[in-house]
């Protein structure tokens, strides 16, 4: 069975830093992973999608690695604003495409 | 990006009775849509997937009877919480799968049953 792990579950830095979020996930079999952001009482928004065969993706600031043989996904946010508060939430698909698995996210927060 | 609208967004209601909750893609046809329960400060928990023209396919430890879902067209889809009770109340997120793999979730459905 699938897990998915995300270190640390908690971060709390100054605005203007550069920060790494982790996930880990148990079984490399993997059809894509994908990076969400989940504000307080809300859905969760789409960041960035990494298919299996890729092995970075970037949008903006946000820049997503995967490394599938040792099951390791990092979200690098650079220059953080406190907007960037949120919980962040990994999640991977299996490789049938019909099971997604999410990490227990990592909430944020940058203070002014 | 794609867009996925989850109605109603707040829901409040009595015991015993039923509350349903509609999942729309609105710019894409998605054969496969899931639903998930968050629980606060914890991540989402996967209820089912629910296929177009099929029968959902629920968790483990989810009541099919008692969360009915349907997804009759390839852009909707629905969750009906039937009889609710207080331990129903909780965050219901819906999520639809786009042909490029990515997956689009909704806004969100908070249901407190009093």
């Amino acid at each position: 069975k699938q897990e998915v792990t995300q270190i640390p579950a908690a971060l709390s830095v100054p605005e203007g830093e550069n920060l790494v979020l982790n996930c880990s996930f148990t079984d490399s079999a993997i059809y894509n992973l994908q990076w969400f952001r989940q504000d307080p009482g809300k859905g969760l928004t789409s960041l960035l999608l990494i298919q299996s065969s890729q092995r970075e993706q970037t949008s903006g600031r946000l820049n997503a690695s995967l490394d599938k043989s040792s099951g390791r996904s990092t979200l690098y946010i650079a220059a953080s604003q406190p907007g960037d508060s949120a919980t962040y939430l990994c999640a991977v698909y299996n490789n049938a495409g019909n099971m997604l698995t999410f990490g227990g996210g990592t909430r944020l927060m940058v203070k002014p | 990006g794609a867009v996925v609208s989850q109605h109603p967004s707040r829901v409040i209601c009595k015991s015993g009775t039923s509350v349903k909750i509609e999942c729309r893609s609105l710019d894409f046809q998605a054969t496969t849509m899931f639903w998930y329960r968050q629980f606060p400060k914890k991540s989402l928990m996967l209820m089912a997937t629910s296929n177009e023209g099929s029968k959902a396919t629920y968790e483990q430890g989810v009541e099919k009877d008692k969360f009915l879902i349907n997804h009759a067209s390839l852009t909707l889809s629905t969750l009906t919480v039937t009889s609710a009770h207080p331990e129903d109340s909780s965050f219901y997120i819906c999520s639809a799968s786009h042909r490029s793999g990515e997956l689009f979730f909704g806004e969100g459905s908070r249901l407190t049953v009093l």
